[in-house]
């Protein structure tokens, strides 16, 4: 079954809005997500690592202010697009690493369309 | 920083037949882990395969091994008797072991396409 799930899997929504993706680790306590951004035909891109009581590590080139992420629980971590502008519309994707630390599982994946 | 390499951004195999997807990587890390992932067109990342590499053994999986040598820093994956359902992005990662900033790092990627 489903490791990590991640919800919605589409959203639309209107320019200057803000969205809101979750992603749930299912069956252990997930200290550490990762969220990923997949621009088509394109590898996944790493935006940031999300520590569960502390603030996320962004990597490099990736707006802070623009993808909010918030990791309050063991089990939740959540991404939000603030202002959102058609050129953030993509596929964004979440990650955590298993249960024995020597595997990493991917949610169902989210599309965003910015309208 | 670790970088992977995959050069071959399509293959096309016919089913039924056998097909490697090549991979090679750079780290100066003595211990990690590589992977193989699968995404197929409804973009869900399935785990092929995993391979540790204090482990010399090649992983295999089903119609799924490697072929890893850790001295040329080369991690390919071999998929015999392919099936219509195997065309898809295949994705070669790399990882460092948990609690060294452990991510996955990706190569660009090479898309399969199985053929009748």
């Amino acid at each position: 079954g489903a490791v990590v799930s991640q919800h919605p899997s589409r959203v639309i929504c209107k320019s200057g809005t803000s969205v809101k993706i979750e992603c749930r680790s299912l069956d252990f306590q997930a200290t550490t997500m990762f969220w990923y951004r997949q621009f088509p035909k394109q590898s996944l891109m790493l935006m940031a690592t999300s520590n569960e009581g502390s603030k996320a590590t962004y990597e490099q080139g990736v707006e802070k202010d623009k993808f909010l992420i918030n990791h309050a629980s063991l089990t939740l971590s959540t991404l939000t697009v603030t202002s959102a502008h058609p050129e953030d519309s993509s596929f964004y994707i979440c990650s955590t690493i298993g249960r024995a630390g020597n595997t990493i599982y991917f949610g169902e994946g989210s599309w965003l369309t910015v309208v | 920083a670790q970088t992977v390499t995959q050069s071959q951004p399509e293959m096309s195999v016919q089913e039924a037949e056998t097909v490697t997807l090549s991979c090679t990587y750079d780290t100066s890390e003595s211990n990690y882990y590589l992977f193989w992932y699968k995404q197929p067109p409804s973009r869900q990342m399935i785990l092929v395969i995993r391979q540790e590499a204090y482990k010399q053994q090649n992983a295999t999986e089903n119609r799924f091994s490697v072929n890893f040598q850790k001295a040329a820093k080369s991690f390919s994956l071999k998929i015999s008797d392919s099936q219509l359902g195997d065309t898809a992005m295949y994705f070669c990662a790399f990882m460092r072991p948990t609690g060294t900033a452990s991510k996955l790092t990706f190569g660009t990627g090479t898309r399969l396409q199985v053929t009748l």
